[in-house]
């Protein structure tokens, strides 16, 4: 239990174009995801919570208006990178948090997208 | 001061061998500390999380917690090469908040 997909899991565009991830809780239902972003050799850094049915909330340097995040429903959140620029690339990773879970503060991580922009 | 430090290594050790793993945070209030695995180019999976203070063992692995001393280990006994990864410590730093702080991870070498 506790699956969590995304899509694409790699995905190349030109500069200027904007990308959709999408991030999934097969199994269970998750009202809060997160989305990380990690660049080589270096952890994953925190750039927003998705909550159901609400915004999201931003970790501070992270440009709301590029990076819009839309949690829809109770097993989809998804990532639009705007206007992707090649310092965008990176890996970007979901998770979410499974509120009947053994361990509600546990979250269960997606396989990541590779996103390079041209 | 980082929230959550770990040392980036790479730590080796020879197969066969116990990894110890380390990592301190500065939140004093900090209630919930996850051990992640990351392989190169995969997301990170869960290893264990330790909630209170003292030792919990899941098979070759062990996490220990020592909350007065703000820090949090991890020990792989009888390491192999296929736990060569980088290990990532996560940190729920405030109750009422689900957000994770990683530390930057170790990595980790086991040398067959």
């Amino acid at each position: 239990g506790a699956v969590v997909s995304q899509h694409p899991s790699r995905v190349i565009c030109k500069s200027g174009t904007s990308v959709k991830i999408e991030c999934r809780s097969l199994d269970f239902q998750a009202t809060t995801m997160f989305w990380y972003r990690q660049f080589p050799k270096q952890s994953l850094m925190l750039m927003a919570t998705s909550n159901e049915g609400s915004k999201a909330t931003y970790e501070q340097g992270v440009e709301k208006d590029k990076f819009l995040i839309n949690h829809a429903s109770l097993t989809l959140s998804t990532l639009t990178v705007t206007s992707a620029h090649p310092e965008d690339s990176s890996f970007y990773i979901c998770s979410a948090r499974d509120l009947k879970g053994q361990s509600y503060n546990e979250q269960f991580f997606g396989p990541g997208t590779r996103l390079t922009v041209l | 001061q980082k929230e959550v430090e770990q040392n980036s290594g790479p730590l080796s050790v020879p197969e066969g061998a116990i990894a110890s793993l380390n990592c301190t945070y500065s939140d004093r209030g900090s209630q919930s500390f996850f051990w992640y695995r990351q392989y190169s180019g995969k997301s990170p999976e869960l290893i264990m999380f330790i909630y209170s203070n003292g030792d919990k063992e899941d098979g070759r692995f062990t996490a220990q917690l020592n909350k007065a001393s703000q820090y949090v280990s991890l020990l792989i006994r009888d390491s192999q090469p296929s736990d060569s990864a980088t290990y990532l410590c996560a940190v729920i730093l405030a109750k009422g908040t689900y957000k994770y702080i990683f530390g930057t991870g170790t990595r980790l070498k086991v040398l067959a």
